[in-house]
């Protein structure tokens, strides 16, 4: 069973500190790795892509991918409360197989 | 240019009643999925089409769900008969080569 793992939170981060969500998977061929961002009631929009293993920085956004340990996470430097929202973690795997499998998020709380 | 476009935005109906869902990716796109979300699973990936042919359908949970895609710039999610555990938010995505994924605005069906 191919899954992606995340800490359902909800992670409390003071604003202006480093929030760092992280997400794990299970299947050694996947791809492409994705963090998509969704405030309540609202759909999911992608925020960060990285396809290769190290660090892919956006504005305040990181994105930090480690193969051999199968984890990818994100980085939010300087929280702002307009950064409060669920973040979801997907991965893709390619070939044969192709599929994209969502984690079920990790809700996220920027304290003013 | 328009992003996903799903309707309705809100569907209320009873059970065992037929419901269509609606979706129009946006252009150019040749992948299109259908997700089903809850507080409980998370975000599910119901089916996929590629250049209008269904790839995957393995997350249909059972014979009530049929997606059809009859054309590049149309899709359907039908559900016959509904059922209360069918109430979700349903989202349409869409990409271009299996790559990041643009979401819909959802549908929110509630089945009484």
């Amino acid at each position: 069973q191919k899954e992606v793992e995340q800490n359902s939170g909800p992670l409390s981060v003071p604003e202006g500190a480093i929030a760092s969500l992280n997400c794990t998977y299970s299947d050694r061929v996947s791809q492409s790795f994705f963090w998509y961002r969704q405030y309540s009631g609202k759909s999911p929009e992608l925020i960060m892509s990285i396809y290769s293993n190290g660090d892919k920085e956006d504005g305040r956004f990181t994105a930090q991918l480690n193969k051999a340990s199968q984890y990818v996470s994100l980085l939010i430097r300087d929280s702002q409360p307009s950064d409060s929202a669920t973040y979801l973690c997907a991965v893709g795997l390619a070939g044969r197989d192709d599929k994209i499998i969502f984690g079920k998020g990790t809700r996220l709380h920027i304290l003013p | 240019d328009a992003g996903v476009i799903q309707s309705p935005r809100h569907e209320v109906t009873e059970m065992g009643q037929e419901v269509t869902l609606r979706c129009k990716p946006i252009s150019g796109h040749d992948y299109l999925f259908w997700y089903r979300q809850t507080m409980m699973r998370g975000l599910e990936l119901l089916i996929y089409f590629n250049n209008n042919v269904p790839i995957d359908d393995s997350g249909m949970p059972e014979d009530r769900f049929s997606a059809k895609m009859p054309n590049a710039s149309f899709s359907t999610l039908k559900i016959q008969p509904s059922e209360p555990r069918d109430s979700a938010v349903y989202f349409c995505a869409s990409t271009v080569g299996f790559n990041e994924q643009f979401f819909g605005p959802g549908t929110r069906l509630t089945v009484l």
